[in-house]
């Protein structure tokens, strides 16, 4: 089983719409949770931190739940500059900064 | 601050080369990071160093990979000799460790490896 998996994708959605990601980690000694983004042939970024008590930022909604060992991602009223691949990360408390990323999610946002 | 820089960008060779890719983190980082990414696989964890040391190699394919930091400035990751399935795009990344936890990663542009 892969330490961190996500919907296979790839999400087609006209503009406006809501769309939520989800994703699962499997290691329970987990600590710190991301989203990063990756756009075409570029090199991956932060998008946001995830909380245990769930965040916000502007359009974006991350929440985690550590009993599911689950993390989602909710992004409304998608934009065209949407588009891109979002990958699931996880840090594992004991491994230093290292980082396990999932196979990421592709998001096409249609006109 | 000029991020991290790779290079070169894109290198094309022929099975049976020698291959290496260079790094220049962010100023002041003391975390740095080699990924492989590639369709089947995604991104993977190749070897990651703290302080110039390295800490984890476990993702290293095998013994034609070696990866060296001789400084806080400056890493190489090596492939010799180079095959055909060695074939993605390499990315190093750079941070810095905080007190409360993780810092976010920061990407060069990666290297576009192709082996014939």
């Amino acid at each position: 089983r892969k330490e961190v998996e996500q919907d296979p994708g790839p999400f087609n959605v006209p503009e406006g719409a809501t769309v939520a990601f989800n994703c699962t980690y499997s290691n329970s000694a987990s600590q710190s949770f991301f989203w990063y983004r990756q756009d075409c042939r570029k090199e991956p970024k932060l998008l946001m931190s995830v909380y245990s008590s769930g965040n916000e930022d502007g359009r974006f909604t991350a929440q985690l739940n550590r009993a599911s060992q689950y993390i989602s991602l909710l992004i409304r009223d998608s934009k065209l500059s949407d588009s891109a691949t979002y990958l699931c990360v996880v840090n594992i408390g004991n491994q230093g900064g290292k980082l396990i990323f999932g196979q990421g999610t592709e998001l096409s946002v249609k006109p | 601050d000029a991020g991290v820089i790779q290079s070169p960008r894109h290198e094309v060779t022929e099975m049976g080369q020698e291959v290496t890719l260079r790094c220049k983190p962010i100023s002041g980082h003391d975390y740095l990071f080699w990924y492989r990414q590639t369709m089947m696989r995604g991104l993977e964890l190749l070897i990651y160093f703290n302080n110039n040391v390295p800490i984890d190699d476990s993702g290293m394919p095998e013994d034609r990979f070696s990866a060296k930091m001789p400084n806080a400035s400056f890493s190489t990751l090596k492939i010799q000799p180079s095959e055909p399935r060695d074939s993605a795009v390499y990315f190093c990344a750079s941070s810095l460790k905080s007190l409360g936890g993780v810092e976010t990663q920061y990407f060069g542009p990666g290297t576009r490896l192709l082996v014939l």
